[in-house]
Parts: C-alpha cells; structure tokens; sequence
C-alpha cells in the first residue's frame, strides 16, 4: 500500500531564511505524481508545487521548490527567502494513476519575525 | 469560475441527529472526492466518484455515512446517526480525471456533534 510519511511535525524558521520540509513515501509504482499542499488557518488547502515522477528535473514555482530523489522515494520542499504569510500546514501528497491522492500528516510551519 | 462550493461553514448538530454536507465541483470537472481531516488521523478519503458513480468508498468509515452524487454538479455527504467522534472538518474536492494539477479543494465544512 502507498503512504506517505512527513517525519516533522513541526519547524520554526526565521524570516527571510530558508527551510526545508521533508517528505518520504513508499510505493511499487513507476507513474505518478506528488505534491505539496498549503493549509493555513483559514483551512483552504492550497496547491502549492507538483512533480510529475517521469521528470528528473525539479519542480519550482517562484520561492518554492523541490528536491525530488525517486530512488530514494523522498521529495522534500524548499521556500526561500521566507515570509510571515509562508506560516501554515504543510502536506506531502500522492497520486497515482487510479486517481486518488494520499496525504502525510502534515508539516505546522511557524515564521519567527 | 466560483471554485469549489462546500455548505455550510459551520454545523453544529447533537448526537443522533442527521446531518447533511453539500458540495458543488467545479464545472467540467468529473472526479470528486470527499475528505475528512481530524488531528488524530490526518486526511483521510472517504470517497470518490467519476462522472457520478462512486469508484471506491472503502474509506467511509461505517453505515451510517453514506454519499450521493445525482449529477455533475451537486454531491452530499450524510451522517445518520452523527456521533461525537463524527467531529472533524470534512472537505470536497473536485478534478479532471487523472488531471495532473492536483485536486481544487472546497473550504471545508467544521461539524461538530455535541
């Protein structure tokens, strides 16, 4: 069965400074997709980057990026240059080709002014 | 486009009373999913549908949660009996089939059963 593991329940980062969230998931497939999802406390959730598994590069959306390692089945976000409104829920996600996405428990990232 | 429209907000309810969830995917998409997130557990799926017909309810939880889908453009999630475990914030989400951008998620719906 596919899961997804977020081993960081919560992190702190000073503003202006770069974190880096980890993600780790098992799976037998060789296509899919992964993402990472924003909830702050207003609870919307907010597709924040994706990485499609048949490309090496890695994804980046402007301050956002990732560190995809498929070998390693690790897919770790990186936000540069963070902002107060970066403060949120963090979730690692997985879909795969029967449509459905799984998520980690999350990532509570708190920015420290 | 509005996005995805969940209702209510907010629904407060007590033990033994139903509760219905409502929600409304965005127009042209044909997957929708149903989602509950609670602290213990995180997000789980309870349900998904393709064009109207559910695929997999192997995450509703027992009998008493059922989900319909009449048409493209309207879904509910039903709770009868509710109980105080029931408690959680329940999403909706709708996509293209296999759309490689990831779900649009609705604002979600906190019930609380008291």
């Amino acid at each position: 069965a596919q899961t997804v593991t977020q081993s960081q329940p919560e992190m702190s980062v000073q503003e202006a400074e770069t974190v880096t969230l980890s993600c780790t998931y098992d799976t037998s497939e060789s296509d899919y997709y992964l993402f990472w999802y924003k909830q702050p406390p207003s609870r919307q959730m907010i597709l924040v980057i994706r990485q499609e598994a048949y490309k090496q590069q890695n994804a980046t959306e402007n301050r956002f990026s990732v560190n995809f390692q498929k070998a390693a089945k690790s897919f770790s976000l990186k936000i540069s240059d963070s902002q107060l409104g970066d403060a949120a829920m963090y979730f690692c996600a997985y879909r795969w080709e029967d449509d459905k996405i799984i998520f980690g428990k999350g990532t509570r990232l708190h920015i420290l002014p | 486009d509005a996005g995805v429209i969940q209702s209510p907000r907010h629904e407060v309810t007590e033990m033994g009373q139903e509760v219905t969830l409502r929600c409304k995917p965005i127009s042209g998409h044909n997957s929708l999913f149903w989602y509950r997130q609670t602290m213990m557990r995180g997000l789980e799926l309870l349900i998904y549908f393709n064009n109207n017909v559910p695929i997999d309810d192997s995450g509703m939880p027992e009998d008493r949660f059922s989900a319909k889908m009449p048409n493209a453009s309207f879904s509910t999630l039903k709770i009868q009996p509710s109980e105080p475990r029931d408690s959680a914030v329940y999403f909706c989400a709708s996509s293209f089939y296999r759309e490689v951008g990831g779900y649009t998620f609705g604002s979600g719906t906190r019930l609380t059963v008291v």
